[in-house]
């Protein structure tokens, strides 16, 4: 059981370069979520999806956009990358709103010159 | 103001020491009440969770929410050097499934 996947583990990209941050969870869940994590800001999220077809924004959603078109699969798109997105992303998932927890992957460390 | 206050640290304990963890919040719709545990570059992982005010226990950790305060602790009792991480409270109302996270204590547990 994988649990949460993402990928890449690592990327640098040049400013105005564009990139799809990969999730993908193997437990049927249906709630997933995008978070971004800086030093001293703690999580921040960015979108959210309710289920296959359903998105939503949520804090930080400037500069990223969402795709779900699977249960399983939920790709974070920055188009235009620039050095405010350098930043730590994670993915998360949850079975449903009455879901205690967050199963989280184990995150995308991303650099942005 | 932030809806969720807790003290960054960090926070440095010798092994064995009882180690206390605070949030405090704004938001009385506040009603689920959750303690995750990230480890140096990895994904936080789900510790502890509690709906009603009072404690609960988990081996050497124990949660406890007060909502008439709005404030919230995670104790450590004979704390270990494996204890060294991030702790981050998250919270969220009764309807809906957001979380809201504090920024995080960084604890390190010294041998």
């Amino acid at each position: 059981n994988a649990g949460v996947t993402q990928t890449p583990k690592f990327r640098i990209l040049k400013i105005g370069q564009s990139m799809t941050l990969q999730c993908t969870q193997d437990m049927n869940h249906n709630y997933m979520y995008w978070y971004r994590q800086d030093p001293g800001m703690g999580l921040k999220l960015i979108y959210y999806s309710v289920g296959a077809g359903i998105t939503d924004k949520g804090e930080v959603p400037n500069g990223y956009n969402v795709s779900r078109s699977t249960t399983e699969d939920f790709p974070l798109r920055l188009e235009l990358a620039a050095p405010s997105q350098t930043s730590v992303y994670f993915c998360a998932s949850a079975l449903g709103a009455g879901d205690y927890g967050y199963t989280f992957g184990s995150g995308t460390r991303l650099t942005v010159v | 103001q932030k809806e969720v206050e807790q003290d960054p640290g960090p926070l440095s304990v010798p092994e064995g020491a009882i180690v206390s963890l605070n949030c405090t919040y704004s938001n009385s719709a506040f009603q689920y009440f959750m303690w995750y545990r990230q480890y140096s570059r990895k994904g936080p992982e789900l510790l502890m969770y509690t709906y009603s005010s009072g404690n609960k226990e988990d081996g050497r950790f124990t949660a406890q929410v007060d909502k008439s305060s709005k404030y919230i602790s995670l104790f450590i009792r004979d704390s270990q050097p494996s204890d060294s991480a991030t702790y981050l409270c998250a919270m969220r109302e009764t309807s809906g499934s957001r979380l809201t996270f504090g920024e995080g204590t960084q604890l390190t547990v010294n041998p």
